[in-house]
């Protein structure tokens, strides 16, 4: 069954503490990988997409990396507005979406 | 500027008292889906739509309904909403299925009693 997994489910830094998140996937096939960014009552809004192993995406502070069975989201120098809950999100060959329940991200001054 | 709007926002209604929730895009895109978000479960499909005229079931399609007449909206139908379907609903958007990433709607948030 495909799935995604996200870990931690909430982490808490103070700002300037780099950290990563991670995203592990098992899926029939991987058309892409996802990662959002969503603001608590708000829609997710779009970081990134990988298509490979060995892919790395970056932006500001945010660094996307993937392999063949996990992501990681890398958080250099975090600031409190980077606060939010990160999506991890794959679409495997049969085209569904499937997402993780996500990490909530606390930065703190 | 590129978006997907619903509407509404919020909405509070009575058990069995149909609504619609719309969705417009306005970047030409083939795809659209709804999902819903619960704590601890994360977003959920619940119908998407190829094209114009083409629906499918998501993942958690029951006491629901959709439709596709026109490429740029997609609305969702609750016929007799029912207190378990109060939830946080996105609609989203996707040029195709070949790896595109989908845009996302602001959200309604809908309160069944």
């Amino acid at each position: 069954e495909d799935q995604v997994t996200q870990s931690p489910e909430a982490l808490r830094l103070q700002e300037g503490e780099s950290s990563s998140l991670n995203c592990s996937y098992t899926v029939s096939g991987l058309r892409g990988l996802f990662w959002y960014r969503q603001d608590p009552g708000k829609g997710p809004e779009f970081l990134f997409t990988l298509y490979s192993a060995g892919e790395e995406k970056e932006k500001e502070r945010l660094k996307a990396t993937l392999t063949k069975k996990e992501s990681f989201l890398h958080i250099t120098a975090p600031k409190p507005e980077d606060s939010a809950t990160y999506l991890c999100a794959v679409r495997s060959l049969v085209d569904k979406l499937i997402f993780g329940t996500g990490t909530r991200l606390q930065v703190f001054p | 500027e590129a978006q997907v709007t619903q509407n509404p926002r919020y909405l509070i209604t009575v058990t069995g008292k149909k609504l619609t929730v719309t969705c417009s895009q306005n970047m030409n895109h083939e795809y659209m889906s709804w999902y819903r978000q619960d704590p601890g479960l994360g977003l959920r499909q619940i119908y998407y739509s190829m094209n114009v005229e083409v629906t499918d079931k998501g993942d958690v399609p029951e006491g629901y309904k959709v439709s596709r007449k026109e490429k740029r909206n997609f609305p969702l139908i609750l016929e007799s909403p029912s207190p378990n379907q109060t939830s946080l609903y996105f609609c989203a958007s996707s040029l195709n299925l070949r790896g595109a990433e989908a845009f996302f709607g602001q959200g309604t948030r809908l309160t069944v009693v």
